[in-house]
């Protein structure tokens, strides 16, 4: 079946523009998760969504960092003016409801490369 | 606070030789551990991942890991790599019940052929 998915795979942007990054998780999967890789380092956790809610939004880095997900589907990260500090790849991952094989277990998508200039 | 430390950045081995990666956390209460593998121009995928009992946990690609609750460790172990074993390696620890998701910085692994 399809994975998940993410749009644009890049994205170069001048500093001060928002940018919006989308993530299609796999079909069925109640959690949904955003993290960002910087260069040489780990993944640096974000966000997660159970369902459309997202009861813990301690990893956004600042007010200008918001993501919403619709339908238990689709989620998008929007970062309003952005900054260079920014510029780093943005991973998306979603898992399967409790009860599975694979409960907890997240499947990544491609990430999307952000560049600020 | 949560935590993740592998505390190798970059690994090179010849093939069959044997590896070992170390990961230790700190998070408190019971939790769930992961091994993530990201080979080269691929998405991060599971190698393997210990939830309750038996803690050798074997994963693909004749991968294995040992939990030891005493050390806060999760070593991450195959005793003979091979070429496309290269790849960057991920620790990772979620509470039991959980969601939240703790990585360590990665492991670069290079086998030499």
């Amino acid at each position: 079946g399809a994975g998940v998915s993410q749009s644009p795979s890049n994205k170069v942007t001048e500093k001060g523009k928002d940018v919006e990054l989308r993530c299609d998780p796999i079909s069925g999967h109640t959690a949904l998760y955003w993290y960002r890789q910087s260069l040489g380092q780990g993944l640096e956790f974000l966000i997660y969504f159970q369902g459309n809610s997202a009861p813990d939004k301690s990893g956004l880095p600042s007010d200008r960092f918001s993501a919403e997900r619709t339908g238990g589907s689709v989620s998008t990260l929007t970062i309003q003016r952005t900054q260079q500090e920014d510029s780093a790849v943005y991973l998306c991952a979603s898992s399967p409801p409790t009860g599975g094989s694979s409960y907890n277990e997240q499947f990544f998508g491609p990430g999307t490369r952000l560049t600020v200039l | 606070a949560q935590s993740v430390s592998q505390h190798n950045h970059h690994v090179i081995l010849s093939e069959a030789a044997s590896l070992e990666l170390g990961c230790n956390y700190s998070y408190g209460g019971t939790v769930n551990l992961f091994w993530y593998v990201q080979y080269p121009g691929q998405h991060l995928q599971l190698l393997l991942k210990y939830f309750s009992g038996d803690p050798l946990v074997k994963g693909i690609k004749g991968f294995e890991a040992e939990f030891i609750k005493s050390k806060f460790s999760f070593n991450l172990r195959k005793p003979s790599v091979q070429w496309s074993d290269t790849a960057e390696y991920f620790c990772a620890v979620t509470n039991t019940g959980g969601f939240k998701t703790i990585f360590g910085a990665g492991t670069r692994l290079f086998v030499k052929a």
